[in-house]
């Protein structure tokens, strides 16, 4: 769906705790998913992807998981440290067959803190 | 992994001059390159779709005389912005495909800071 606008939420946690981003997306045909971590003027940077067919995916110290019936993905960061601090956005898209490729539908993103 | 470069990183113009950005990718072949736009504090908006050795596809509310994009290589897509004005300043960000990698391939570049005087 669109993203626009003014200002980024904001999450703040300690550092050693969890934490959980949201995002809602909107269209129905996007079948992949991906979680993009972006620090201050970089190009975001990969974390975590998900296709439609599942619901929930493990990496290193993140998972993400997919609820298709409400169009909510989530992304869980477990022992946050300092260096986890950035801008975090969701994206969506549809894979198409025969090897070509749509762009990414961006969500509006959050901000996590992470506190000494 | 998939690498991919983008330059300058930041450049400065006046106002109704032309810029041309460079995306390339350095070890794999992009069939596809997406080139977005992002504000502050705003999420990235995708602003074209660039095919190899065909023209280019533009979003709705995109110009497609203002930001012209060349993608004549596997390798380089080009975009320029024509006839900067100080709202064309952003952060322009491309993006390549390689749908052999694990992710599907959408891969970033670092970035360019437009700046228009």
């Amino acid at each position: 769906g669109e993203s626009v606008g003014l200002h980024l939420p904001t999450l703040s946690v300690q550092e050693g705790d969890n934490s959980i981003i949201n995002c809602a997306y909107s269209n129905s045909a996007s079948d992949y998913f991906i979680w993009y971590k972006q620090e201050s003027g970089k190009g975001p940077q990969f974390i975590i992807d998900i296709r439609s067919n599942m619901d929930k995916r493990q990496g290193q110290r993140v998972t993400v998981l997919l609820n298709k019936t409400v169009k909510h993905l989530s992304l869980q960061i477990a022992a946050t440290q300092p260096g986890d601090s950035a801008v975090y956005f969701c994206a969506e898209t549809h894979l198409l067959s025969g090897g070509g490729a749509d762009g990414l539908t961006f969500g509006k993103g959050t901000h996590l803190i992470i506190q000494p | 992994g998939a690498v991919v470069s983008q330059h300058p990183s930041r450049v400065i113009c006046k106002s109704g001059t032309s810029v041309k950005i460079e995306c390339r990718s350095l070890d794999f072949q992009a069939t596809t390159m997406f080139w977005y736009r992002q504000f502050p504090k705003q999420s990235l908006m995708l602003m074209a779709t660039s095919n190899e050795g065909s023209k280019a596809t533009y979003e709705q509310g995109v110009e497609k005389d203002k930001f012209l994009i060349n993608h004549a290589s596997l390798t380089l897509s080009t975009l320029t912005v024509t006839s900067a004005h100080p709202e064309d300043s952003s952060f322009y960000i491309c993006s390549a495909s390689d749908r052999g990698a694990a992710n599907y391939g959408y891969t970033f570049g670092s970035g360019t800071r437009l700046t228009v005087v």
